[in-house]
């Protein structure tokens, strides 16, 4: 049982290149989301699928887009990337969000990207 | 909208408490979280209270939560070189699916 897996653990771009981001879970959770990590500013949620074939934007989604490939799969995408997206991103499942429970989210080691 | 802060950083020698405060402005949360990053790895969740409760043991933490003061504090007893790390409290929406998180606190154990 791996839990949630990220790859690349480690990515360098030039500004204007784009790429993907995988995440993967195998503990049948519904819901899926995109956070990215700056210092001092905790995690920020890019996008978030509460279900397959469901996205949501979050608090920062200028920049990227999403697919919920399947149930275990939510891939982030950069079309053209910025300096400004130099972050560490972090893919996260839970159950269920939508819920009254208390949707514990579990987390993939994240990918550190930077844009030159 | 929601915010969350925290101090940056923390320092105790090993075998005291350590409390790490936190202080949040959404008053409908229904769960407050505390949840450890240690270097280069992901986030794991720690602990977590409901929003009708005062307080949580779960064997060396202890959370309080003052909703009045919207104030979310988590002790540490008898803090160990393994508990360094970084600790972030958060607070989910009302809708149950977004975690807004605070920016962080850097805990340092010196032997």
């Amino acid at each position: 049982n791996a839990g949630v897996t990220q790859t690349p653990k480690f990515q360098v771009l030039k500004t204007g290149q784009s790429m993907t981001l995988q995440c993967a879970q195998d503990m049948n959770h519904n819901s899926m989301y995109w956070y990215r990590q700056d210092p001092g500013m905790g995690l920020r949620l890019i996008y978030y699928s509460a279900s397959e074939g469901t996205t949501d934007k979050g608090e920062v989604p200028n920049g990227y887009n999403v697919s919920r490939l399947n149930k275990r799969e939510f891939s982030l995408r950069l079309e053209s990337a910025a300096p400004s997206q130099t972050s560490v991103y972090f893919c996260a499942s839970s159950v269920s969000a939508r819920t009254s429970g208390r949707n514990e989210q579990y987390f993939g080691p994240g990918t550190r990207l930077t844009v030159t | 909208g929601e915010d969350v802060e925290q101090s940056l950083f923390l320092s105790v020698r090993e075998g005291d408490s350590s409390v790490i405060n936190c202080t949040y402005t959404d008053s409908s949360s229904t769960y407050l979280y505390w949840y450890k990053q240690e270097p280069g790895a992901g986030l794991q969740l720690l602990t977590y209270i409901f929003s009708n409760m005062d307080m949580k043991q779960d064997q060396r933490l202890t959370v309080l939560l003052n909703k009045k003061d919207k104030h979310l504090s988590l002790r540490i007893a008898d803090t160990q070189t393994g508990d360094s790390a970084i600790y972030f409290c958060a607070e989910i929406d009302n809708a149950g699916n977004m975690l807004t998180f605070g920016g962080g606190t850097r805990l340092m154990v010196k032997p």
